[in-house]
């Protein structure tokens, strides 16, 4: 079945401290994987997708295949990264796009 | 470009009453996708078209809801009839499709409240 699973609801750090945002995901074959983010008050939009291996506002994230992880990191969280997270699997064939259920980042000043 | 376009923003029902939901995507993409969301719930895949045709509806309760996007473009989602656990913001995304062109773009929502 294909599954992405964030364990964290929550998580609070400071600003400047280093930011992982955990994601695991289960699919058999070779599926996409993405990070969404939702700013308050607007709609969700792409982050980064793993095939692009790029960074985005000093974001990174890595598929470890082996682990079925996609954790997304920022060495030095700001405050205006305070946001909801989604992690995102779209598997190939069909295309359909699952969500994990979200992790609430809040950077503290 | 402009975005994808979602109406209403918010609505009130009585359970037992129907409500639809329309979407309208960027111009161009094929693919089109309703998710739910209850509140602190990530979203829920209901149901994907591919141009016009249904690719995956498996998770659309199929006795109360229905969607259609005639001509490949705009879509309507429909309830009938709505339920208390109903309540959610109703997501439409669409993406150009294919292997190449991954992302989704998504509208505001419509927040859905049923009394």
């Amino acid at each position: 079945a294909q599954r992405v699973t964030q364990p964290e609801k929550l998580l609070s750090v400071f600003k400047g401290a280093p930011v992982e945002l955990k994601c695991n995901y289960s699919y058999s074959g070779s599926p996409e994987l993405f990070w969404y983010v939702q700013y308050s008050r607007q709609r969700l939009q792409l982050l980064l997708r793993h095939i692009s291996r790029e960074s985005i506002k000093g974001f990174t994230a890595d598929l470890n295949k082996g682990e079925t992880s996609f954790h997304l990191k920022k060495p030095f969280a700001q405050e205006e990264d305070s946001a909801m997270y989604y992690c995102a699997l779209r598997g190939s064939g069909t295309y359909k796009y699952i969500f994990g259920t979200g992790t609430r980042l809040k950077v503290l000043a | 470009e402009a975005g994808v376009a979602q109406s209403p923003r918010y609505k009130i029902i009585e359970k037992r009453q129907s409500v639809a939901f329309w979407c309208n995507p960027i111009s161009g993409h094929a693919t089109l996708y309703w998710y739910q969301q209850i509140l602190g719930q990530g979203p829920k895949l209901l149901i994907q078209f591919q141009n016009n045709g249904v690719v995956d509806d498996s998770q659309l309760p199929k006795d109360r809801f229905s969607a259609e996007r005639l001509k490949g473009v705009d879509s309507t989602l429909k309830i009938q009839p709505a339920k208390l656990e109903d309540s959610a913001v109703y997501l439409c995304a669409s993406s150009l499709g294919g292997i190449q062109n991954t992302e989704a773009f998504f509208g505001q929502g419509t927040r859905l409240t049923v009394v």
